[in-house]
């Protein structure tokens, strides 16, 4: 049962243009939402988070939004850079509970 | 910098033998947790620990058990290995402190296939 879904496997955008990465979630008590980068034969590291109390958070070029009533968030980046391919996994947590829950991923290829 | 080791990053294991996977953090962090990456499934938790000696399952923990003796160190031990447990594993830290942020640092992973 995958309460975290990540339903494009994988995306390819140019150089300059922006990327956007889609996760929809089914469990409204999640109420944490994070976006983790994860590039070959390295761990997945924390790029950027949204709590559910806010519809958008920024970062540089990282944007992510969150429209609860849909439950769905998006991972916007803007320009769109070669060094930014990687997998991007969405994961959602509720409260202070330490099970946090993964989207399959999605795999960015920018192309120069 | 938080540091998150595992002791192997690649691992060929027979079927039935026992398999230990090690991880250590030196943030000093309470919760750690131990992961399997799939294809198509992301990561899924199979165990994590909020304290020394304290342990809960996650979504998946048939096969598996783990072991936190200190602090810094947390053990994930297959029992029996099996071919359907040839995956990516990765081990994570996090904080319980006034700093709590959900962030989980992770380890690079070791790669396990079972023969």
């Amino acid at each position: 049962d995958q309460q975290v879904k990540q339903n494009s496997p994988s995306l390819s955008v140019q150089e300059g243009r922006i990327s956007i990465l889609n996760c929809d979630y089914t469990n409204s008590m999640f109420d944490y939402f994070l976006w983790y980068k994860k590039y070959p034969a390295e761990g997945p590291t924390f790029l950027i988070s949204i709590s559910s109390i806010k519809d958008k958070n920024e970062d540089g070029r990282f944007t992510v939004f969150l429209n609860k009533s849909a439950k769905h968030l998006s991972l916007h980046i803007v320009p769109s850079q070669p060094g930014d391919s990687a997998v991007y996994f969405c994961a959602a947590i509720k409260g202070n509970n330490n099970d946090m829950r993964f989207g399959a991923g999605t795999r960015l290829t920018v192309k120069p | 910098d938080v540091k998150v080791t595992q002791s192997s990053r690649y691992l060929v294991k027979r079927t039935g033998e026992k398999v230990f996977l090690e991880c250590v953090q030196d943030m000093d962090h309470e919760n750690m947790f131990w992961y399997r990456q799939d294809p198509g499934l992301g990561l899924r938790l199979i165990y994590f620990s909020y304290d020394v000696k304290m342990k809960e399952k996650g979504d998946i923990p048939e096969g598996y058990s783990v072991s936190r003796e200190k602090k810094e160190r947390f053990s994930l031990i297959l029992e029996s290995a099996s071919t359907n447990q040839t995956s990516m594993y990765l081990c994570a830290s996090s904080t319980s402190g006034q700093t709590y942020t959900h962030e989980q640092y992770f380890g690079p992973g070791t790669r396990l296939t079972v023969t």
